[in-house]
């Protein structure tokens, strides 16, 4: 079975240009994680996403940032503007609606802005 | 609040030595899940193991064994007999059922192993 596949696997983008990041959860998963790593703050949730629907997007850091679902099967995760703090590794991850379900993770969209 | 707390920033062992990384937990929930992930040096994060706050047995799988003690809120991970393959991140992660069915997971600072052949 196929992973959670996400795209690109590397942007170097322009700092003040649009990023969209994209992610096809594992088929039949509930839920879908939008994570960042960066070097100070380690491994953080952005958002969160329930049967499509946000659900939590408190860890989102600004108003720059901004998560779609339109469908069970694909999200974007885009910025706009970028900023050169926003270089980071950005991963997707996906698990099933059951408490303590394990969350497979992407192989990440690493992102620099220069 | 909860917390994992991975002491033990890097780790440098020679190929055939046994090592433990250490996680320590806090939560106040009584349900409770802990995680090890591991991140080689091509980035992507992998699933190793899942553990419920009620069951402390602890679980081998080959060169890999998990220790879980509920009474020092400690999940170690040691590796036996480690190669230079197993060079790479680890994290230990905590997801609490009062977060609801979200398997919000919270991470730890991660390790980093180094294995020098």
């Amino acid at each position: 079975d196929a992973g959670v596949i996400q795209s690109p696997r590397h942007e170097v983008t322009e700092m003040g240009q649009e990023v969209t990041l994209r992610c096809k959860p594992i088929s039949g998963h509930d839920y879908l994680f939008w994570y960042r790593q960066t070097m100070m703050r380690g491994l953080e949730l952005l958002i969160y996403f329930n049967n499509n629907v946000p659900i939590d997007d408190s860890g989102m850091p600004e108003d720059r940032f901004s998560a779609k679902m339109p469908n069970a099967s694909f999200s974007t995760l885009k910025i706009q503007p970028s900023e050169p703090r926003d270089s980071a590794v950005y991963f997707c991850a996906s698990s099933l609606r059951v408490l303590g379900n394990t969350i497979y993770f992407g192989e990440g969209s690493w992102l620099t802005v220069v | 609040a909860q917390k994992v707390t991975q002491a033990q920033t890097e780790i440098s062992v020679v190929e055939k030595e046994d090592v433990t990384l250490d996680c320590v937990y806090e939560t106040r929930d009584t349900t409770y899940y802990l995680f090890w992930y591991k991140q080689p040096p091509s980035g992507e994060l992998v699933f190793l193991i899942r553990r419920n706050s009620f069951d402390e047995q602890n679980e081998i799988s080959g060169r890999y064994s998990w220790n879980f003690q509920k009474s020092t809120s400690s999940f170690n991970f040691t590796i036996t007999a480690s190669q230079v393959v197993d060079s790479a991140v680890y994290f230990c992660a905590l997801s609490e059922a009062s977060s609801g069915a979200t398997n919000k997971l919270i991470f730890g600072t991660g390790t980093l192993l180094a294995v020098q052949p």
